[in-house]
């Protein structure tokens, strides 16, 4: 089945570690984005990538890290720096930046710091 | 800039009550896109329906039919004769050339449908 899939889905860490959270997808999508979602908001973009080997900051980038080797995997890296990295993050992908059609999304990671 | 503003937080209601899920948006565009997406338990965003700026005819989806008025920069959201498994937490987003063509989400209304 072509989708998205992100790991892990429940992940603990202390204060101080970085973490790396997984995303993959299998649609042959040009575009991948990281959101992270806070209760009772709305969806904040990290980062996101509109080809290989290139991504922009997205509109909360500070104390996180991208890479983008692969068309088909997008990484997130949550860094010492990120000042409060306890939520639920979410990856997604479309076709291509700018083409305005929908986006499809994994089931997130929840990432708690203890 | 754009903005979307879901002014309901939480809204609960009993099986069968029909309920309506408001989104209001601003944007400088003249071409623009308006989504609703699902979040059930499980997490992930469902795709609901996407509408260009151009296109004010209102659509309906078996029980879900939406409302597009620019005149008011609305895009709501009715669920007909809801049902337990429509609880979940609905965003509203938009996107255009204002934002670069990223997806600008409002907060979410959480639907809560009582048996």
């Amino acid at each position: 089945d072509g989708g998205i899939t992100q790991s892990p889905k429940y992940l603990f860490r202390k204060e101080g570690q970085n973490v790396t959270l997984s995303c993959e997808q299998n649609l042959n999508h040009d575009a991948m984005y990281w959101y992270r979602q806070d209760p009772g908001q709305g969806l904040r973009l990290i980062y996101y990538s509109q080809i290989v080997n290139d991504f922009q900051k997205g509109d909360i980038a500070e104390g996180y890290s991208v890479s983008r080797e692969k068309k088909e995997s997008f990484p997130l890296t949550v860094t010492s720096a990120q000042k409060n990295p306890t939520a639920f993050y979410l990856c997604a992908s479309n076709v291509a930046q700018g083409s305005a059609g929908e986006l499809f999304f994994g089931e997130g990671s929840r990432l708690t710091v203890l | 800039a754009q903005k979307v503003t879901q002014a309901q937080t939480e809204i609960s209601v009993v099986e069968k009550e029909d309920v309506t899920l408001d989104c209001v948006y601003e944007t400088r565009d003249t071409t623009y896109y308006l989504f609703w997406y699902k979040q059930p338990p499980s997490g992930e965003l469902v795709f609901l329906i996407r509408r260009n700026s151009f296109d004010e005819q209102n659509e309906i989806s078996g029980r879900y039919s939406w409302n597009f008025q620019k005149s008011t920069s609305s895009f709501n959201f009715t669920i007909t004769a809801s049902q337990v498994v429509d609880s979940a937490v609905y965003f509203c987003a938009l996107t255009g050339m204002d934002s670069s063509y990223k997806l600008i989400f409002g907060s979410g209304t959480r639907l809560l449908v009582r048996p």
